[in-house]
């Protein structure tokens, strides 16, 4: 099946500490996007790559790194420099920018609570 | 920057279609309408996108007034699964990035 996989979905772990987040895809995709949820709001980007060994602050970087050193992986941490960490973590892809149609299809999220 | 504007909730009764309204006044000649659904505690699903034509999938229809000022998302027969929050998103073609998702319509399916 392909498909966006992130894990784990509950993640918990106490202040001061960094997380890293998964995210692995099979859709042989170019692109792809970390966004963040909070209760009752829409999604907020944080990065997103377009390329392998290339990434690009979102909106809300402060806090946050990533790396893609892979096409099928763009793990997402979540540092210690952020001041509010819990919140619902999306992971997408897409075909490469560019395209007429870049859909994004997101991966079935992660649940991050600091203690 | 929000640029569609949707209700904030709906109720359907199960079986029946469920017509979603949003209103995107602001639209682009290049951008697209994108409808997404999000269930709770999970990731949003794609639904449908179109630009100019109806367009209508194994999941909904989507219908675009002329103007493309406004747009509806037609769920044929709804069942129970399909109570979810459903965002419209307008976003250009090529060169977009970012998925403005706004606040959505929590639609309920009712039994």
């Amino acid at each position: 099946d392909g498909g966006i996989t992130q894990s784990p979905k509950y993640l918990f772990r106490k202040e001061g500490q960094n997380v890293t987040l998964s995210c692995e895809q099979n859709l042989n995709h170019d692109a792809m996007y970390w966004y963040r949820q909070d209760p009752g709001q829409g999604l907020r980007l944080i990065y997103y790559s377009q390329i392998v060994n290339d990434f690009q602050k979102g909106d809300i970087a402060e806090g946050y790194s990533v790396s893609r050193e892979k096409k099928e992986s763009f793990p997402l941490t979540v540092t210690s420099a952020q001041k509010n960490p819990t919140a619902f973590y999306l992971c997408a892809s897409s075909t490469r920018q560019g395209t007429i149609t870049d859909t994004q299809y997101f991966g079935p999220g992660t649940r991050l609570t600091v203690l | 920057d929000a640029k569609t504007t949707q209700p904030p909730s709906m109720d359907c009764a199960e079986g029946r279609a469920a017509n979603l309204p949003c209103n995107h006044s602001t639209i682009s000649g290049n951008e697209y309408v994108y409808w997404y659904r999000q269930i709770h505690s999970q990731g949003p699903q794609y639904i449908i996108h179109g630009l100019k034509n109806n367009e209508t999938n194994e999941m909904a229809s989507l219908i675009i007034t002329e103007d493309r000022k406004s747009s509806t998302l037609i769920l044929p027969h709804a069942t129970l699964r399909d109570t979810a929050v459903y965002y419209c998103i307008v976003r250009p073609g090529t060169g977009a990035n970012n998925l403005f998702f706004g606040t959505g319509t929590r639609l309920t399916v009712i039994p």
